[in-house]
Parts: C-alpha cells; structure tokens; sequence
C-alpha cells in the first residue's frame, strides 16, 4: 500500500510568493500516476495536475508539477489572491485504487 | 454537470444511499469514482466502477459494507453504504474518473492516469444516535 506524505502541512506566504509544496510517496511509484488537487473552503477539489506533470484544462501555466520516484513536488510560481486553498496529491495504484496525501494548506501571510 | 443526493442523518448500523446524477458528457464512457472528506480532514478516495458497472474497486474500510453501482440508461451513479459508522461521517463527493482516457486526443494510454476531472458538489453524511 502506498501512502502519501505531504509537507508541510501548512505554508504562509504572500501574494507574488513562489510555493513549493511535497508530495512523497512510502514507495517508488510511477510518475505517470501522480495526480494534484487544489480544494477551497466549501468547494469541491480541481483536478490542476495529472501525470505528476501535465496541467490539466484551463489551468494557468504558473502551476508545475515535478518528480520522480518517491517525491514529487508542486510549485506555484507567482501566488494570486485565488490560490490560498488546500492542494492534495494523489497516487493511483492497485490496492487501494487510489491514495490521497492529507494536503497542504497555503494561507496568506 | 454533476449533482449529488442522498445524503443525512442516519443512525449508526443504518443503511443510505447516495446517488449522483451526471449531465453534460457521455456518462456510459468513463469509470466513475466516489471520493468522501470526513469534517475537518483531507480527502478519502472510497470507491470506483468501470464503465460497464462489471470492475469495482473499494478501500478497505468500507469493503462489504459499501457497493457501488450505476445506471448508464439513467445517466446515474450511486453508493450504497449499509453498517454505517461514526467514522462514515463525510461530505461525499462523486466525480468523472478519467482513469487511463485522455480526454484531449480520445484515446488510452495505461502508462497514463489522467485524474479526476469533473466533481459534484458533495452530499452530506452524518452517522450519529
């Protein structure tokens, strides 16, 4: 069973900051099957990266995704008023399907 | 579109079933997955069913408690949760598993997952005496 660390638990920063935020994995796992999530208070999460580094439709082109192996990161390279939000990983493998990290919290400084 | 129902307040050992009503897109093509976040928590993948309702997948904590279905002539999906428990207690969200489809080019590719890119806004259950 895979299980997904993510670090840290809560990042404060400023608009126009740069966010780096970790995702590690208790085994090596595929890249291809690393997936980010950015959820808002009361909404439901938004699929921003799939295949550890592929952005999803209409997501804004200063959201990366990285990694290999055990850790993968996302960065946020210039912070908008929009994206203070919860971001989660997630792993999809065999048993279970699919894992979630427990998510890290970007608040403003 | 995707719109969740179902949810509330039932007693602990009772039984609930959700239901998620999807519009907009091609129900019958994709795998569909259901995705809960217990008060305060991060997010717990639950449940997910393949196309044609034949592969289900679930976590361990609600095997044989909980069955997935859906009715494609119904454009519908739903969870049946029986045994509930206080641990059940979660906002309960369904959502479009793209799993291997890449949904730019329509076509597969298993060294790929291409995430969970259509979600519901959530229904919620509350296990409580």
């Amino acid at each position: 069973e895979i299980v997904l660390t993510q670090s840290p638990g809560t990042l404060s920063l400023s608009p126009g900051e740069r966010a780096t935020l970790a995702c590690r994995a208790s085994h090596s796992v595929s890249s291809t099957y690393v997936a980010w999530y950015q959820q808002k208070p009361g909404q439901a999460p938004r699929l921003l990266i799939y295949g550890a580094s592929s952005r999803a439709t209409g997501i804004p082109d200063r959201f990366r995704g990285s990694g290999s192996g055990t850790d993968f990161t996302l960065t946020i390279s210039r912070l908008e008023p929009e994206d203070f939000a919860v971001y989660y990983c997630q792993h999809y493998g065999t048993s279970p399907r699919n894992t979630f990290g427990q998510g890290t919290k970007i608040e403003i400084k | 579109q995707l719109v969740e129902s179902g949810g509330g307040l039932v007693q602990p050992g009772g039984s609930l079933r959700l239901s998620c009503g999807a519009s907009g897109f091609t129900f019958s093509m994709y795998w569909m997955t259901w995705v809960r976040q217990a008060p305060g928590k991060g997010l717990e993948w639950v449940a997910n069913i393949e196309q044609e309702g034949r592969q289900t997948y679930y976590v361990d904590s609600v095997k044989g408690r909980f069955t997935i279905s859906r009715d494609n002539a119904k454009n519908s999906l739903y969870l049946q949760m029986s045994g509930l428990r206080a641990e059940d207690t979660a906002v309960y969200y369904c959502a479009r598993d793209l799993e291997h489809y890449n949904i730019l080019t329509g076509s597969y590719n298993s060294d790929y997952y291409y995430g969970l890119d259509v979600w519901g806004q959530g229904t919620t259950v509350t296990v409580s005496s």
